[in-house]
């Protein structure tokens, strides 16, 4: 079956330090490619989007996710984190007209 | 402008009993989106619809959950006979073009079935 997976289901990292979640998916033909954002009490937000194109996307926030089809990832990454970004974040991909999603990784932000 | 809204935001029923979830969209938005998310996992894709055309519903768990999008707009999502495994919140998103675009998500309805 096709999957998504999200190997951390959580991160911890220090205020201004750089940050990358990690997303891998299972499948050999084209895929489009999501980041959603979960703020606490909050509904999912788009952070960014591959369809086509350039493999290095940038997002809301200062995010951004690179396409690495041989690797079939696509992992979020940050150079420099703030309390703000505490939140739960997930990667989708769609496949076929089927959306699947990760499970999640929630990011701590320390001070 | 408006978001996506959810209503009831919290419901608890009890086992057997049938429920009824609101979600409107963004106004324009052609593509609705239902999505079960149990505690710590990803959304679970439930059914999708343009406009009031029902195109996809493949990730209904059992024939108690039911969809309807009459008007194409405002969508309801039924539970018959509630079981507790049917404890989850329940997401509805909306787009202007299908999975490819942006999808704008509600708050959720977190149903507790005892």
């Amino acid at each position: 079956a096709q999957s998504v997976t999200q190997l951390d289901s959580q991160v911890p990292v220090f205020e201004e330090a750089p940050v990358e979640l990690r997303c891998n998916y299972s499948s050999s033909v084209s895929v489009y490619l999501f980041w959603y954002v979960q703020y606490p009490n909050q509904g999912l937000q788009l952070l960014l989007k591959y369809l086509s194109g350039s493999t290095l996307v940038k997002g809301i926030n200062g995010f951004e996710a690179e396409f690495n089809k041989s690797q079939t990832s696509f992992h979020l990454r940050k150079p420099s984190v703030h309390i703000s970004d505490t939140a739960e974040y997930f990667c989708a991909v769609i496949l076929d007209d089927k959306i699947i999603f990760g499970k999640g990784t929630r990011l701590h932000i320390l001070p | 402008g408006a978001g996506v809204s959810q209503s009831p935001r919290y419901k608890v029923a009890k086992r057997g009993q049938d429920v009824a979830l609101r979600c409107d969209p963004i106004s324009g938005h052609v593509s609705l989106f239902w999505y079960q998310q149990a505690l710590g996992q990803g959304p679970e894709f439930l059914t999708y619809f343009q406009n009031e055309a029902q195109l996809d519903k493949s990730g209904l768990p059992s024939d108690r959950f039911f969809a309807e999008r009459p008007e194409g707009s405002v969508s309801t999502l039924k539970i018959q006979r509630t079981q507790q495994e049917d404890s989850a919140v329940y997401l509805c998103a909306s787009s202007r073009d299908g999975y490819r675009g942006e999808q704008y998500f509600g708050p959720g309805t977190r149903l507790t079935v005892t």
